[in-house]
């Protein structure tokens, strides 16, 4: 069946670079999701690549996929104290294409 | 434009109660989910249907059954709530269908804070 699997936590300091990783088991994903979560609040869809490719790049943020070894990561350059929130990595299920199963969420914290 | 709206958000309830979670989407999409996230578990699937008529089981059913009334609406329903039960639960939807530029972008809800006693 299908997981992706992510670190539960990462702290940062404010400016540097955080990249949060995630692996996933359903090679034949044909879409990869980054959603942010704020306290109480629901998942908002931050970015998204598609299988085929191998980075996408907008603004300060950037996806790179390895399709090799299932990995994904995202790369927020100049962290700012607004990006403090609950990352969830998420694939879209080759079994269904309305199966969109989430990882555990890593929680980014950013220290002055 | 609402999105995607839940009902009640916060909700407590005695073992062995039954109770139904509501959500409503105002975006004519066709796939409608139902997400329990719990810390450190992350989100997990219990139910979706990809269309109006049609319900399917996720990573975790057992204890829910799911309603889909007609495009708008989709609602989960706990027959007798157990506190394993105790989280915080999403409704999501989509445009569901593959092509046409679609990315399988989830709009979510604000979520139904459960508590079972």
């Amino acid at each position: 069946g299908e997981d992706v699997e992510q670190s539960l936590f990462l702290s940062v300091r404010e400016g540097d670079s955080s990249v949060i990783n995630c692996t996933y088991t359903d090679s034949s994903s044909t879409y990869l999701y980054w959603y942010k979560q704020e306290p109480g609040a629901g998942l908002q869809l931050l970015t998204y690549i598609f299988s085929n490719m191998d980075m996408k790049q907008d603004q300060r943020l950037t996806v790179l996929l390895n399709k090799k070894d299932k990995h994904l990561s995202l790369r927020i350059a100049d962290t700012q104290t607004g990006d403090s929130a609950i990352y969830f990595c998420a694939e879209r299920a080759h079994s269904s294409a309305s199966k969109i199963i989430f990882g555990s969420g890593t929680r980014l914290s950013i220290r002055p | 434009n609402a999105g995607v709206t839940q009902t009640p958000k916060f909700q407590v309830l005695k073992t062995g109660q039954s109770m139904t979670l509501q959500c409503a989407q105002d975006m004519n999409h066709n796939s409608m989910y139902w997400y329990r996230q719990d810390p450190g578990m992350g989100l997990r699937l219990i139910y979706y249907s990809a269309s109006e008529g049609t319900t399917d089981k996720g990573e975790v059913p057992n204890g829910y059954n799911v309603s889909r009334l007609n495009k708008r609406e989709f609602s989960l329903r706990l027959e007798s709530a157990a506190p394993s039960q105790t989280s915080v639960y999403f409704c999501a939807s989509s445009e569901g269908r593959e092509g046409g530029g679609n990315t399988g972008e989830l709009f979510f809800g604000e979520g139904s804070r459960l508590t079972v006693l």
